[in-house]
């Protein structure tokens, strides 16, 4: 099994921009989240999936979107780039939103200049 | 979630064992005990949780107080592979959805 795995692993956007971080489990899980992490800080989750088309929206949700079509993948939509959205973005997943462990992606690491 | 507090940073030895402690005095008897790391510019890991039991497995050890109050883990022979923050989160098992990291414990591990 890969686990999960994102993509792109850097990226730079200049402000205004959109692009999309891509995630996928192979893990057969049905939850999903989005966390991003700020230097020196921990994790904050912005948004999370209980499964295909079910999604909801975490900490700090604003400036991003989420679908959920398939039990593997869950994008993570940037619309209008700003430079608060400078930060690393990891995903996870785990098999419930009980006691289980949460299984996370290498993140991805964006600068937005 | 209840709050935890974990000491910054802490400094430990190649072979020694790490002791890293946690304080949840506010935890409540549904609430679990999780323990992730993350090493410098990867994903959280997850470690080991426990609800009230001692707890070991082929990583580390959780020794919990008899009240709860709080938590140790346990690394019985550090490496310097296991330098990392290690993060102590409390949860409801059954609710919730994020893992609540906050700042974590720095572990320096040196030759």
């Amino acid at each position: 099994n890969a686990g999960v795995t994102q993509t792109p692993k850097f990226r730079i956007l200049k402000i205004g921009q959109s692009m999309t971080l891509q995630c996928t489990q192979d893990m057969n899980h049905n939850y999903m989240y989005w966390y991003r992490q700020d230097p020196g800080m921990g994790l904050k989750l912005i948004y999370y999936s209980v499964g295909a088309g079910i999604t909801d929206k975490g900490e700090v949700p604003n400036g991003y979107n989420v679908s959920r079509s398939t039990t593997e993948d869950f994008p993570l939509r940037l619309e209008l780039a700003a430079p608060s959205q400078t930060s690393v973005y990891f995903c996870a997943s785990s098999y419930s939103a009980g006691i289980n462990e949460q299984f996370f992606g290498p993140g991805t690491r964006l600068t937005v200049l | 979630d209840a709050k935890t507090t974990q000491p910054p940073s802490m400094d430990c030895a190649e072979g020694r064992a790490a002791n890293l402690p946690c304080n949840h005095s506010t935890i409540s008897g549904n609430e679990y005990v999780y323990w992730y790391r993350q090493i410098h510019s990867q994903g959280p890991q997850y470690i080991i949780h426990g609800l009230k039991n001692n707890e070991t497995n082929e990583m580390a050890s959780l020794i919990i107080t008899e009240d709860r109050k709080s938590s140790t883990l346990i690394l019985p022979h550090a490496t310097l592979r296991d330098t990392a923050v290690y993060y102590c989160i409390v949860r409801v098992g059954s609710s919730g959805y994020a893992l609540n990291f906050g700042k974590g414990t720095s572990l320096l591990v040196t030759p």
